[in-house]
Order: structure tokens, then C-alpha cells, then sequence
């Protein structure tokens, strides 16, 4: 059975600090997705990262996927209000029936303070 | 923009009865997936399905749950006995491709078991 664990499970932060979450797997996934989901909806892609090593930018967001394809992380600078929810990480099945199939971490709520 | 749509957004079932929960995923895609989100727990993978068959399940798929596409647009999952524990809110998503796609998913059904 394939796990992600992610961390924090919380975070209440300052606007304007950094922060960073973790996303760790003993296992090997064809590539790594973060989402974000709101309070009643479900989750909305943010990013896909598939090259070990490979590093992603989305406005303050900085996503990078690690060398061996098993850890990523998402980093935040300058943390705003409207940054403010549930983060999660997700690992794509790597061949066969598990193709697609997404691999959720526990996620990670985010707080933002003004 | 296309998007998943889910309903009914709450259903509210007795013990052992049977529920329906519907999905339309997007037009064009090719993959269907449901997950369920019990309350305060990751987002867990149930079945996955693609050319009018299960590709693959979880655990907790067991002979209660079945899943259908009766016609061209509509993906269904029926719960045959609901328990107590299987109150949480069931997402569906629906991907073109299998692989390192982007996922979407629908806003979800929350399920309450009395």
C-alpha cells in the first residue's frame, strides 16, 4: 500500500511569513499533485510535478518534486489571508490498474492571520 | 469551464437502506474515479473505472458499494446497506487521460447515516 504522509496537519501563521509543507512517501508515484480544497467543494488542482528535482512556480507558491520521485514540498512566501485553507498532496499511480488513481496526504490547513 | 457535477449535495439515509449518489463527469473524459472524505480524515481512493469496468479498488469497496455508467453521461455509486460509518462526503472526478493528468472533481455529496 503506497502512503503519503504530509506535514504539518496545521499551520497559523502571520501574514507575511514563509512557510513550507511537507509531503513524504516510502514509495515511488509517476508524479506528485498538490490541490487545494475549499470548506464544501472538492479539491482543485494547483500543480503537477513528474521530473525528480524538478521545481515549479505558481505566483508565491513554489512547488518541488524530490530527486527520487518520493517527497515534494510546497512553499509559500509572503503568506496572505486568501492563501488561507486545506492543502493537500497527492500521488498519481505509477502503471497498471493504478494508473491515475490519486494517493492522498492527510492534508494540511493553513491559517493566515491579517 | 466544464466541470463535474454531483448530486444531491446532502442526502440524509437510515441504517440499511440504500442510497444512489450521481456524478455527470466531464463530457470527453475517459476515467471516473469516486474518493469519500470522512469527516476530519484524508481523502481515501474507493474504485476507479474506465471502458465500462472497475480498473481497479479499495479496501473498502466491498460487495455494498457498485458502481455504473447506465448511460452516455451519468456515473453512479449505490451503497446497498449503508452503515454508520459510511457517513462521509464522496467526491467524484473524472480525468481525459489516466496518468499524470489533472483530476476534477466534483463539489461532492455529503452522506449522513442515521
Amino acid at each position: 500500500t503506497q502512503l503519503l504522509e504530509q506535514s504539518p496537519q496545521f499551520l497559523s501563521i502571520q501574514e507575511g511569513e514563509n512557510l513550507t509543507v511537507y509531503c513524504n512517501s516510502s514509495s515511488v508515484f509517476s508524479s506528485l499533485q498538490w490541490y487545494r480544497q475549499e470548506p464544501g467543494e472538492g479539491p482543485v488542482l494547483l500543480v503537477t510535478v513528474v521530473t525528480g528535482g524538478e521545481v515549479k512556480k505558481l505566483k508565491r507558491l513554489t512547488f518541488q518534486f524530490g530527486d527520487a520521485r518520493k517527497d515534494s514540498s510546497l512553499h509559500i512566501t509572503a503568506a496572505q489571508p486568501g492563501d488561507t485553507g486545506l492543502y493537500l498532496c497527492a500521488g498519481v499511480g505509477a502503471g497498471g490498474t493504478s494508473y491515475g488513481k490519486l494517493t492522498f496526504g492527510q492534508g494540511t490547513i493553513l491559517t493566515v492571520h491579517p | 469551464e466544464p466541470e463535474v457535477t454531483q448530486t444531491p449535495s446532502h442526502q440524509v439515509t437510515q441504517m440499511g437502506q440504500e442510497v444512489i449518489l450521481r456524478c455527470v463527469p466531464i463530457s470527453n473524459h475517459l476515467y471516473f474515479y469516486w474518493y469519500r472524505q470522512i469527516l476530519g480524515q484524508k481523502v481515501e481512493f474507493l474504485v476507479s473505472f474506465y471502458n465500462n469496468e472497475i480498473s481497479e479498488k479499495s479496501e473498502i469497496f466491498d460487495d455494498q458499494f457498485s458502481v455504473e455508467r447506465p448511460d452516455g453521461s451519468n456515473f453512479t455509486l449505490k451503497i446497498r446497506s449503508t452503515k454508520l460509518e459510511d457517513s462521509a462526503m464522496y467526491f467524484c472526478a473524472s480525468t481525459l487521460t489516466a496518468g499524470n493528468t489533472e483530476a476534477f472533481f466534483g463539489q461532492g455529496t455529503r452522506l449522513t447515516v442515521v
